[in-house]
């Protein structure tokens, strides 16, 4: 059973832009992260944001989370190629699970 | 410092063969998982261990053993391997906290083919 799911699953966007993806999940969580997948490679840890706040920066990276609407998002300003991957949230109840993924692509 | 390895990188098994994949840290993580990765399905937790021969299941276990002797080491046995087995496996590993509540490291996933 997946936790989080997250939105688009698919997204393309030009370099430079913004990219924009959202992650929600059905029961309470002690914290939310975020991964990061380039083809063929294994998952990377981008960042983590605890149930007790409502944003995060990492770089160019911004991550906000409401645990009222079970909902996070993960934002990745001025978008370079080297971002095309699949990023995945993972929620954390006693175990670490996984969504589906949103895959991105960026065009240069 | 290597980091999570695994071997093999591919491998290909004829319905009811068996093998052992292997997974090993560098970093004295007491936590390892195995997953295994579907298209649309994102990642399935098989089975975790929580230190030096310990091991638990995970959301899908069926088919599957593990072993835990040594801390660097996470062993995932496919006893009679089955089509329904062909995906991708992922080792993974952190440092003890909550279960999940620590960053995981991953390994670059072995590619298993049973025909």
């Amino acid at each position: 059973s997946q936790q989080g799911e997250e939105d688009p699953q698919a997204l393309s966007i030009q370099e430079g832009e913004n990219a924009t993806m959202n992650c929600s999940y059905k029961t309470s969580i002690n914290n939310l992260q975020w991964y990061r997948q380039n083809s063929g490679r294994g998952l990377v840890h981008l960042i983590l944001i605890r149930s007790n706040e409502r944003e995060k920066h990492s770089g160019r990276l911004r991550v906000t989370l409401d645990t009222s609407k079970k909902s996070s998002s993960l934002l990745i300003t001025a978008s370079r190629a080297a971002d095309t991957a699949s990023y995945f949230c993972a929620t954390e109840g006693n175990k670490l699970v996984f969504g589906a993924g949103t895959i991105l692509r960026v065009k240069s | 410092n290597a980091g999570v390895t695994q071997t093999p990188k591919f491998r290909v098994l004829k319905t009811g063969q068996s093998m052992t994949l292997l997974c090993a840290q560098d970093m004295n993580h007491e936590y390892m998982y195995w997953y295994r990765q579907d298209p649309g399905m994102g990642l399935r937790l098989i089975h975790y261990s929580v230190g030096e021969g310990t091991t638990a299941k995970g959301e899908v276990p069926d088919g599957y053993n593990v072993s835990r002797l040594k801390k660097q080491n996470f062993l995932l046995g496919l006893e009679s391997a089955a089509p329904s087995q062909t995906s991708v496996y992922f080792c993974a590993s952190s440092f003890p906290g909550t279960l999940a509540g620590e960053t995981q490291y991953f390994g670059p996933g072995t590619r298993l083919l049973v025909l």
